[in-house]
């Protein structure tokens, strides 16, 4: 059964610009999380879909913002990128609670 | 106070010992526990998923949770240079987001 799957994988980026970064869930899995992991705050929670509503969000600034297709894929955006943006941004799935979630490889973003 | 402490480490040891890791929260509504492993470059793979107090085990790992205490525990046994990666606590409440609450991960080095 093919995992959690994240496109790209790595993306450089400037200042000011926006990115999109892409997940596949596990087959079946119809709740989407991302998160964010930068070696001084570890991982943070970013938000959750599931059956392609919001259903909880993270401490972070309107400029991160995401969705969740019919066939439960899903994307992130971030808007205006700041510096401080650099991080593995991680996407995990599950079948929904109390279902553990499942980590795909992530995407490393570079903001120069 | 964090909601969620570990020790960063690192922690070395020799192959064949015994690892214990732990982490201490401070939110009582947290009720599933999880233990996580991550690579270098890599999404964290999870390694145990235990709901409310108790043991488990699965092969040479064992989870404990003592509720009472706020403190959850992950033992590795006749550890292995394969073991040698950072290990994450994870933890989140009863209700219907999946949202989980990481500590900032143990990194640990097996010497052969």
């Amino acid at each position: 059964k093919a995992g959690v799957t994240q496109t790209p994988r790595y993306l450089i980026k400037t200042r000011g610009q926006q990115v999109t970064l892409s997940c596949s869930p596990i087959s079946g899995h119809r709740s989407v999380s991302w998160y964010q992991q930068t070696p001084g705050q570890g991982l943070q929670f970013l938000f959750e879909y599931f059956s392609e509503t919001q259903r909880n969000k993270g401490n972070f600034p309107g400029r991160f913002s995401g969705r969740q297709f019919s066939n439960s894929r899903s994307e992130m955006n971030v808007s205006t990128l700041e510096l401080g943006d650099s991080a593995l941004y991680l996407c995990a799935s599950s079948w929904g609670p109390p279902d553990t979630q499942y980590f795909g490889p992530g995407t490393r973003l570079t903001v120069l | 106070q964090k909601e969620v402490e570990q020790d960063p480490g690192p922690l070395s040891v020799p192959e064949g010992a015994i690892v214990s890791l732990n982490c201490t929260y401070s939110n009582s509504a947290f009720q599933y526990f999880m233990w996580y492993r991550q690579y270098s470059r890599k999404g964290p793979e999870l390694l145990m998923y235990t709901y409310s107090s108790g043991n488990k085990e699965d092969g040479r790992f064992t989870a404990q949770v003592d509720k009472s205490s706020k403190y959850i525990s992950l033992f590795i046994r006749d550890s292995q240079p394969s073991d040698s990666a950072t290990y994450l606590c994870a933890m989140r409440d009863q209700g219907g987001s999946e949202k989980l609450v990481f500590g900032k991960g143990t990194k640990l080095t097996v010497n052969p």
